[in-house]
């Protein structure tokens, strides 16, 4: 089976513009989680989908957003970039919870300039 | 207080070495994962457990639900074992995955 696969793998943005990033997840898998890491603040939970659902949120501002498609990809998106966004974003699939190990995908790492 | 926390932070040692990282934990779980990161922010998930211990090669993850800590070994450690070592937990009855810090070990030749 593929792994977990994201688009782009870098991304250079200016304070002010959106971003759109994406994730295509393991085949079967119907859990995407988006996760954010920062040298300061490690990595953070930004939101899980499970069946074109969101089904957990972090706490993270209303500029983070996401969506899953009926094929299980996902994407997130960032409006109104600020300085501090600059970070790796992680998606993951597979559900941890119950019983299923979460596989990461390698990351997109924006850079807000 | 962080819900999981981990220690050492830093972790350096010689090819050879028997390395522990430790992993305390708050909340009640069902699962505990141990991730692994190298340089560059491929994860990986090393173990996923809920009881006693489970061993894959040089690693050897044990958890103690009753205390509420894991623990991550590695045997006879090796310059490629070099990364970031991350224990991570559900947050209650969701898939949501609380981290802790990470363990950054340097395995030198």
């Amino acid at each position: 089976k593929a792994g977990v696969t994201q688009t782009p793998r870098y991304l250079i943005k200016t304070r002010g513009q959106q971003v759109t990033l994406s994730c295509s997840p393991i085949s079967g898998h119907r859990s995407v989680s988006w996760y954010q890491q920062t040298p300061g603040q490690g990595l953070q939970f930004l939101f899980e989908y499970f069946s074109e659902t969101q089904r957990n949120k972090g706490n993270f501002p209303g500029r983070f957003s996401g969506r899953q498609f009926s094929n299980s990809r996902s994407e997130m998106n960032v409006s109104t970039l600020e300085l501090g966004d600059s970070a790796l974003y992680l998606c993951a699939s597979g559900e941890p919870l119950h019983g299923g190990t979460q596989y990461f995908g390698p990351g997109t790492r924006l850079l807000v300039l | 207080k962080n819900e999981v926390e981990q220690s050492p932070q830093n972790l350096t040692a010689q090819e050879g070495e028997f390395i522990t990282i430790n992993c305390s934990y708050s909340v009640g779980i069902s699962a505990l994962h141990w991730l692994q990161q190298h340089p560059g922010g491929g994860i990986v998930s090393l173990f996923m457990l809920s009881s006693g211990k489970k061993k894959h090669g040089r690693l050897i993850a044990t958890i103690n639900i009753q205390e509420k800590h894991s623990s991550l070994h590695i045997t006879a450690s090796h310059p490629r074992d070099s990364a970031v070592y991350i224990c991570a937990v559900p947050a209650y009855n969701t898939d949501k995955l609380i981290f802790g810090t990470g363990t950054r070990l340097q395995v030198f030749p």
